[in-house]
């Protein structure tokens, strides 16, 4: 089945800095998500991106579906911003099913 | 609106004992999926519905797991004969399409189960 690899699994920032996170894919997928998960356990939408770039506020996101990754940048990180982001995507190969990363945890130190 | 709805947020069992969690979707979704997140763990996918249909049970764990959704709205998640390996969070999360089209899914807060 398709493999989902985000990197790196852990990241310290200072508060004010920015930082790239990485998501690849083995294999060509119909829908790719990014998600946050506050401490509380939360999943917390952040983008819905197939494909293409989006922005929001102080984090945008691009995928290139024909290279098999996505990125997300988070810029001037707050601690607010501490927690674990994932990446998901949908696959139909061998009948559905919406495969997760592993994380990568982020701490935002003040 | 209101997000999607999971209870009980909380659950203790003892091993051996059933227990059922349940979730309510976002209104006018069509598409319900179930997870299962381990501690300090991704989430694994166990099921999903389209409208009440389950195409593909494959992804629950075992035969002590089961599910249904009536209505096309509330989806309850059964754990028979309970055991310790199957303490976890249960995530339910609803989408408006389902896996042919948009597809962008909302989870809830989970059910946190632990067997005693």
């Amino acid at each position: 089945g398709i493999q989902v690899e985000q990197s790196p699994p852990d990241l310290i920032l200072q508060e004010g800095a920015n930082s790239t996170l990485r998501c690849n894919f083995s294999d060509s997928v119909n829908n790719l998500q990014w998600f946050h998960q506050n401490p509380w356990g939360q999943l917390i939408n952040l983008f819905y991106i197939p494909s293409g770039t989006k922005q929001n506020g102080r984090l945008s996101a691009t995928t290139v579906a024909t290279e098999r990754y996505s990125l997300l940048y988070i810029s001037s990180s707050q601690t607010t911003d501490s927690g674990v982001y994932f990446c998901a995507v949908d696959s139909n190969t061998g009948g559905f099913k919406t495969i997760f990363g592993a994380g990568t945890r982020l701490f935002v130190k003040a | 609106g209101a997000g999607v709805s999971q209870s009980p947020s909380n659950k203790v069992t003892e091993k051996g004992k059933d227990v059922e969690l349940r979730c309510d979707p976002i209104s006018g979704h069509t598409a319900l999926y179930w997870y299962r997140q381990s501690l300090g763990q991704g989430l694994e996918f166990l099921i999903y519905f389209q409208g009440n249909s389950a195409p593909d049970k494959s992804g629950l764990p075992s035969d002590r797991f089961s599910a249904e959704r009536t209505g096309g709205s509330v989806s309850t998640l059964t754990i028979q004969r309970t055991q310790q390996e199957d303490s976890a969070v249960y995530l339910c999360a609803s989408s408006l399409g389902g896996p042919t089209s948009y597809n962008e899914q909302f989870f809830g807060p989970g059910t946190r189960l632990t067997v005693l």
